[in-house]
């Protein structure tokens, strides 16, 4: 089975403070892609990162940064320097690969509400 | 270049009343993806069409629901008979067709009230 554990309901911070949303996984896939999206109020989900499997590097973009761990099968956001504007609900989803015309349908977790507050 | 576009936003409906929530995806995208976000379900899968193949219909919830991708393009989910349970927010995805995982565009949703 497969399955997106974000913990975390709902997180507040004040502005410039650094704040990780953490998400584990479950899989047997050996390859697989994880994925974090954000959705603002306005409701649209954004693209923010995708990951391989076999790609354990850690990412950083701004003032976003991913930290890839399969030894405990998560993959953790963080943000630093925390902005108003960042407030949002986080997804972090999973997908297998595409073998054999499956699809790579997106198994979400439940999401991490982040309020920055000025 | 336009995103995923979705229509209507907004479609209140009554019990037993049948509803078309349409998608327009990023154009050249082959893959289109409709998803459901609910409060007591979170986000679930629906169903998935990649071009000339059969769609992937394995997340509809009842038969009820269904879909078609006319022209390799748009897309009309159709709920039929709705009941109050459908009330939600469906979205749309696009993407390319890569190897082995593409990256889905979701458009701004349809949220659908049963009343």
């Amino acid at each position: 089975a497969q399955k997106v554990t974000q913990a975390q309901t709902e997180i507040s911070v004040v502005e410039k403070e650094d704040v990780t949303l953490d998400c584990v996984y479950e899989t047997r896939d050996t390859t697989y892609y994880l994925f974090w999206y954000k959705q603002p109020p306005s409701g649209e989900l954004v693209f923010l990162i995708r990951r391989n499997s076999f790609d354990e590097q850690n990412e950083i973009s701004g003032r976003y940064s991913w930290n890839f761990q399969k030894s405990t099968s998560s993959f953790n956001f963080t943000i630093t320097a925390s902005q108003v504007v960042d407030s949002a609900v986080y997804f972090c989803a999973l997908s297998p690969p595409r073998y054999g015309g499956a699809t790579n349908k997106l198994i979400f977790g439940t999401g991490t509400l982040l309020a920055v507050q000025p | 270049g336009a995103g995923v576009s979705q229509s209507p936003s907004n479609k209140v409906t009554e019990k037993g009343k049948d509803v078309e929530l349409r998608c327009d995806p990023i154009s050249g995208h082959t893959a289109l993806y409709w998803y459901r976000q609910s409060l007591g379900q979170g986000l679930e899968f629906l169903i998935y069409f990649q071009g000339n193949s059969a769609p992937d219909k394995s997340g509809l919830p009842s038969d009820r629901f269904s879909a078609e991708r006319t022209g390799g393009s748009v897309s009309t989910l159709t709920i039929q008979r709705t009941q109050q349970e459908d009330s939600a927010v469906y979205l749309c995805a696009s993407s390319w067709i890569a190897e082995r995982t593409d990256t889905q565009y979701f458009g701004p949703g349809t949220r659908l009230t049963v009343l």
